[in-house]
């Protein structure tokens, strides 16, 4: 099972919006819609942003919303803001062999 | 409110076993939906996909790791077990646990631990 494939970095300056892809394969992303992304801050725990695709918990901003076609998944953080900086994780599930990370977006605010 | 808390060792050596404990609040792993995960981290690289433990006992693990790991569920300790064989620097990192509540979030972690350092280390 190979971590999803993912750019290493992205920017974009206050306001603007910015997309992370996450590729897969029909064995994970493009098989279920149970794509997740996760955001992390330096030494902190990853914090839940988007599940099954492309739904947002309780207390997730609305600048954050995610997508999927085929064997890509997309976060689209729009209006950007300063503590939007951070690292950005996609996850799917992958049938019996369980989960598989993606290997993480640096996303610079300009 | 829902907590998870890791503990174990912080060093341990080449060739050992680790084994790790999440202590949980706030819900029942009793409870159809729900599930335990460990993930880690090592230092400055992305995280990983370890092993999770269903309400039902179900088990799924890393098929890279699969060999060296093992997932168990203590219902009336409200703890969630992993031990990792054969214990390798390259095995240096962080481990969170993390719940999941398929009626809540999906196949997704929503509440995450603060994670416990690992050193691998002679």
């Amino acid at each position: 099972q190979s971590a999803l494939t993912q750019p290493r970095s992205v920017s974009g300056s206050p306001g603007q919006s910015v997309t992370i892809s996450c590729t897969g394969t029909s064995s994970d992303v493009g098989g279920y819609n149970y794509v997740s992304w996760y955001q992390q801050h330096p030494g902190k725990a990853p914090k839940l942003m988007i599940y099954d695709v492309s739904k947002r918990p309780s207390g997730v901003p609305d600048r954050f919303s995610g997508s999927k076609s085929g064997n890509t998944a997309s976060l689209t953080i729009s209006g950007l803001q300063a503590e939007d900086e951070a690292d950005y994780y996609c996850c799917s599930y992958a049938g019996s062999y369980g989960g598989v990370f993606g290997g993480g977006t640096k996303l610079t605010v300009l | 409110q829902i907590t998870l808390k890791e503990s174990g060792p912080t060093l341990v050596k080449p060739t050992q076993t680790l084994t790790l404990t999440c202590t949980f609040s706030g819900f029942s792993l009793s409870t159809s939906g729900v599930g335990v995960g460990w993930i880690r981290q090592p230092p400055g690289k992305a995280l990983e996909w370890l092993a999770l433990i269903y309400w039902d006992d179900d088990k799924r693990y890393s098929p890279s790791l699969k060999s060296r790991l093992t997932i168990t569920k203590d219902t009336s300790k409200n703890q969630v077990v992993l031990t990792m064989t054969n214990m390798d620097p390259v095995d240096t990192a962080t481990y969170y646990c993390a719940h999941r509540d398929y009626y809540d979030s999906g196949d997704a972690f929503d509440i995450w631990g603060q994670g416990t350092m690992v050193t691998v280390s002679s």
